[in-house]
């Protein structure tokens, strides 16, 4: 059983697009997160969401959205897409009342945005 | 705000033998949690070994082993009996212990490149 999975893996679009990735994790977490992994491998948190509240990193930009229908589904939509936003993008989960475990990770999506 | 740093972009070692990947970090919190996660080619994120602030013995995962100096604020990762499979980017990141604002976010450090000669 996949814990966080991602889908789709891979997705190339064109500059202006619209796009949505998504994220379900089937371990019972509260907490759900989108990182940002550039072409250097820097990953960066874009967002995390616990419950209804929702934390959002100021330098993301507000073409992404992210939209959570339930505790195990936290979706990424990007508007607009622009080459700089082509990158790998991570969702992850933890338990918010468990600080010392591990962030448990999807398998990440490339989006290259041409 | 937190950083989390790692000097080496890349290091090699040979099979078998021992390498040892640095981190540094800076916080004002007394309470965290510090982790070395590992990035093979297929991308996936996989935990390798964690660590509690408040814990003063080092965690030990079969070949993984850390070395914490909370004073310093360092936090090394010693790979002993190096093998072709631990080849990849091996990232330390840290957790706050307060909720707080951060919501439980991993801050990164940059990565370091791990290769491994046969």
């Amino acid at each position: 059983d996949t814990a966080v999975s991602q889908t789709p893996k891979y997705l190339v679009t064109q500059m202006g697009n619209d796009k949505s990735i998504k994220c379900e994790q089937n371990l019972g977490h509260d907490t759900m997160y989108w990182y940002k992994q550039d072409s250097k491998k820097f990953l960066k948190i874009m967002f995390s969401y616990n419950n209804k509240e929702l934390i959002i990193n100021e330098t993301v930009p507000n073409r992404f959205s992210p939209k959570s229908p339930d505790k195990a589904h936290l979706n990424l939509h990007i508007n607009s897409l622009e080459l700089g936003d082509s990158a790998v993008y991570f969702c992850a989960s933890s338990q918010r009342t468990v600080m010392n475990t591990e962030a448990f990770f999807g398998q990440g999506t490339r989006l290259t945005v041409v | 705000a937190q950083t989390v740093t790692q000097s080496q972009p890349e290091m090699s070692v040979q099979e078998a033998e021992t390498v040892t990947l640095s981190c540094t970090y800076d916080t004002s919190e007394s309470d965290y949690y510090l982790f070395w996660y590992k990035q093979p080619p297929s991308r996936q994120m996989i935990l390798v070994i964690r660590q509690e602030a408040y814990k003063q013995q080092n965690a030990t995962e079969n070949r993984f082993s850390v070395n914490f100096q909370k004073a310093a604020k360092s936090f090394s990762l010693k790979i002993s009996d190096s093998q072709l499979g631990d080849a990849a980017m091996y990232f330390c990141a840290y957790r706050s212990a307060s909720y707080g604002g951060s919501q439980g976010n991993l801050i990164f450090g940059k990565g370091t490149k791990l290769s491994v000669k046969p």
